[in-house]
């Protein structure tokens, strides 16, 4: 079972509108927690990264929520833009310290977001 | 800017044939990852090198195998592809650290027939 799930796996938003994508997660302990946008054909790229210390984080028109009692982080995307379509990926990494190796994040299958005109 | 790059964006491939998928990138970063990316499915993690000639399987390495000689060059070598290992195959390198930056490659799409 993945130990991160999405939700939805895919939204249609009118340009201008806002939309929130949810991410849960099993992933213990917990290390951090990333959100990637990918466009189509291309890889993904980092919105942000976010500890267990922190709740919220912004990146221009998007914005990134951690409950980490909870395991649930939300992105929150403002007055969408066409380019806002693409593929939201969710990243969650354990801690390092207590896993034989750190070079395993576990993603999520993502959201896929179309914004039309 | 911060540059990691693939050898192809699409590949074709028969069945039976080996392949090498390159990476490179220009960033002197230590970790370097191979993934393959399936509809549904998420990316999937088939190795990951944390320095040169040091590499560690991922949760899919079955039917791959890695390379690592130079510190910005990291390949993936398919021994006898399959056309089950059609697929979308990214690369990525991290600096140091478990906060570091994780860049992507542009992909490669790879097709077995």
């Amino acid at each position: 079972k993945n130990q991160v799930e999405q939700s939805p796996q895919s939204l249609i938003i009118l340009e201008g509108k806002n939309c929130t994508l949810q991410c849960n997660y099993t992933v213990s302990p917990f290390s951090n927690l990333r959100w990637y946008k990918q466009d189509t054909g291309r890889g993904p790229v980092s919105l942000t990264i976010m500890t267990f210390s922190e709740n919220t984080k912004s990146n221009g028109r998007y914005t990134a929520t951690l409950d980490a009692d909870t395991k649930q982080s939300s992105l929150h995307i403002t007055a969408s833009q066409l380019s806002d379509s693409a593929s939201y990926i969710c990243v969650v990494s354990a801690n390092p310290m207590t896993t034989d190796s750190w070079g395993k994040f576990q993603f999520g299958a993502g959201t896929q977001v179309v914004v039309t005109p | 800017d911060v540059k990691v790059t693939q050898s192809s964006r699409y590949l074709v491939k028969r069945t039976g044939e080996k392949v090498f998928l390159e990476c490179v990138q220009d960033m002197d970063h230590e970790n370097m990852f191979w993934y393959r990316q399936d509809p549904g499915l998420g990316l999937r993690l088939i190795y990951f090198s944390y320095d040169v000639k040091m590499k560690e399987k991922g949760d899919i390495p079955e039917g791959y195998s890695v390379s690592r000689e130079k510190k910005e060059r990291f390949s993936l070598i398919l021994e006898s592809a399959s056309t089950n290992q059609t697929s979308m195959y990214l690369c990525a390198s991290q600096g140091t650290g478990r906060l570091g930056e994780q860049y992507f490659g542009p992909g490669t799409r790879l097709t077995v027939t």
